[in-house]
């Protein structure tokens, strides 16, 4: 089955303790990228990537790290982990259409840092 | 920035169609029109898209006014797990090697009744 998958689901953790979301997906696709949503704010981009070893800032990368070793894996890493990262994640990966992109997120990883 | 504007909130019968309104007046003209939805937190789920055409698959209807300045999303039988947050969403043309940052902003919350 294509998918994109995430681990942890849920994760609570404390002020500065460094933290690491896996995303993985089966479709082979180039194109990844990690978004948070917040109330009110819909969801916004952090990183993306345009293949293996190609990454860039989105809207909000302030705190965010991110790796493409691997086409399959695009881990977010949050090296000191403060309470307004506090938010609900979002990894997707992108199909090329011939003109434009459609994007399959994941089911989400709910970050709480306390 | 939003360059759509949806009403925030739509009820739909179950088994009739849900029409879902989008504006986007200030479109240009290698901009897409994109249709997610989210169901209860979790992740987006891809539609459709168009750029000028009207668009049909499996899930819904794209219809795109001549002068694009605005969408309708179809549902053409709205079922109870229609219920979710649909997001309209308007971007431009992207080349395989360019961005595809996607702003999801707040978008219509269908409730769909029985």
């Amino acid at each position: 089955e294509a998918q994109v998958t995430q681990n942890p689901r849920y994760l609570i953790t404390v002020t500065g303790k460094k933290l690491t979301v896996t995303c993985s997906q089966n479709m082979n696709h180039e194109y990844m990228s990690w978004y948070r949503q917040d109330p009110g704010l819909g969801l916004r981009q952090i990183y993306y990537s345009m293949n293996v070893e190609v990454t860039d800032k989105g809207d909000v990368p302030e705190g965010y790290k991110v790796s493409r070793k691997e086409k399959r894996n695009f881990p977010l890493i949050l090296e000191s982990p403060s309470p307004n990262q506090t938010s609900l994640y979002f990894c997707a990966s992108s199909r090329w259409t011939g003109g434009t992109y459609e994007q399959y997120f994941g089911p989400g990883t709910r970050l709480t840092v306390t | 920035d939003a360059k759509t504007t949806q009403p925030t909130s739509m009820d739909c019968a179950e088994g009739r169609a849900a029409n879902l309104p989008c504006n986007h007046s200030t479109i240009s003209g290698n901009e897409y029109v994109y249709w997610y939805r989210q169901i209860h937190s979790q992740g987006p789920q891809y539609i459709i898209h168009g750029l000028k055409n009207n668009e049909t698959n499996e899930m819904a209807s794209l219809i795109i006014t001549e002068d694009r300045k605005s969408s309708t999303l179809i549902l053409p039988h709205a079922t109870l797990r229609d219920t979710a947050v649909y997001y309209c969403i308007v971007s431009q043309a992207a080349d395989q090697t360019g961005a595809n940052n996607l702003f999801f902003g707040t978008g219509t919350r269908l409730t769909v009744i029985p």
